[in-house]
This record gives structure tokens, sequence and C-alpha cells, in this order.
């Protein structure tokens, strides 16, 4: 049973482009979740989604930051204009049950972002 | 919202001795509480996790304790190992989970 997978795991981009970092959880999981990892930070929840819906985004800056669960696909979690500040570690984490205080979550292993 | 402390936020120790992190919340609705280990490049790794029914928790090394009148809960890692050395990380609630800022563990040989 493959776990969260993430791809990909490094990407470079320049200040002013897009980065799309996706997301597939583990087999039987509905429920997504993105974290946002500074450098020598801990981790910040961004977004919750289900397929096909955002059910809390309270996390997300703004602007510039999307995210998309389809329904046949990964989830996407978009960066327009990507800054230097966006420089991090993106983690992505699925749960088989809907979004209760008390689920376990697990986590891919990462998509690290350098903004040059 | 959730407010996560965790203390120390560096920790070293020489190899056989205990390892004690401890987090407080502010939020007393929690009832999860979750540890990862985190290695240099690599993803969190949950370790252990309890919850509010539950006041201490126990894997081999690995001891979680909640006080929830405290809201406080603790990591003890005994008999510590060089490969424990990590960046550990408490959370508050699973989904959308808080964490708290990390402990750099060192276990020195």
């Amino acid at each position: 049973n493959a776990g969260v997978m993430q791809n990909p795991r490094h990407l470079v981009r320049r200040r002013g482009q897009e980065a799309r970092l996706r997301c597939s959880p583990m087999k039987g999981h509905s429920h997504v979740y993105w974290y946002r990892q500074l450098p020598e930070e801990g981790l910040k929840f961004m977004v919750y989604l289900q397929k096909e819906n955002i059910i809390d985004e309270s996390g997300m800056p703004k602007e510039r930051f999307s995210a998309e669960f389809p329904k046949e696909g990964p989830s996407i979690l978009r960066i327009q204009q990507v800054v230097r500040g966006d420089s991090a570690a993106y983690f992505c984490a699925s749960s088989p049950h809907r979004d209760s205080t008390e689920n376990t979550i697990y986590f891919g292993e990462g998509s690290w972002l350098t903004v040059v | 919202g959730e407010n996560v402390e965790q203390h120390p936020s560096t920790l070293s120790v020489q190899e056989g001795d205990s390892a004690v992190i401890k987090c407080t919340y502010s939020d007393s609705a929690s009832n999860y509480f979750p540890w990862y280990k985190q290695e240099l490049g690599k993803r969190p790794q949950l370790i252990i996790d309890i919850r509010s029914n539950v006041g201490e928790k126990k894997d081999q090394r690995i001891a979680v304790t909640l006080n929830k009148t405290a809201k406080h809960f603790s990591l003890h890692i005994t008999e510590t190992q060089p490969e424990d050395s990590a960046v550990y990380f408490c959370a508050i609630g699973g989904g959308k989970s808080t964490f708290g800022d990390g402990t750099t563990l060192t276990v020195k040989p």
C-alpha cells in the first residue's frame, strides 16, 4: 500500500514564476491537508481539501496561493509569482476520515521549493 | 486560535541518558496529541500519540504523558541512542494540526 506521494521532491523556480506541487493521498484516503515548513521552523497548516471541495483554507496566504483536489488526479498546490519567502518544504498529508480533532494523518515526503 | 509552546528548543544528552520534551497548549477542547520525529530533509514521522482519555502511553523506549488539567504533555525517551538524534515536534489535534516549533535532540555517543 503506497504512502502519500508527492512530486516533485525538489523544485527550483525564479522569482515571478509559478510552482505546482502535486499530492496523491494514500489509497482509500479522501482527505488531503497541505502544510508549509519554513527553514528552521515547525509545520503550519495551509489548507484542507476533499475531492472537489476546499473545506478549510484558513492557513493559506490570501494572494498567489491556491489549491485544488479534482475528482480525478492528485491534489495540486499552486503558487503564482513566487518570491524568495516562498522557499520552504511543502508537506501533504492524508487521512481516511472526515476531519476531526482526533484523526491520525500520514505525511508525504514533501516538496522542497527553492526560489532564486 | 490554538497555541502550542514547546521546550526546550535544543537538547543534548549522552547516549543512554533520558530525554524529556514538554509542550503546553491553550485550547482545552483538544483531545488528540501526537508527537513527530523529523530527520533532516525527511518528512515528519508519527512516533507516538495520546488521546485525552488516557494519562500515559508507552511504546518501548518512548512514552508520552498528558495532563489535561494543566494543559501540558511530554515526550520521554529512555536509553537514548545516536539514531534518536532528530527534530521532535509536538502537535495538537489531527487533520488540521497545530505544531510546536520543534526540539533539536542530539544524542552524543
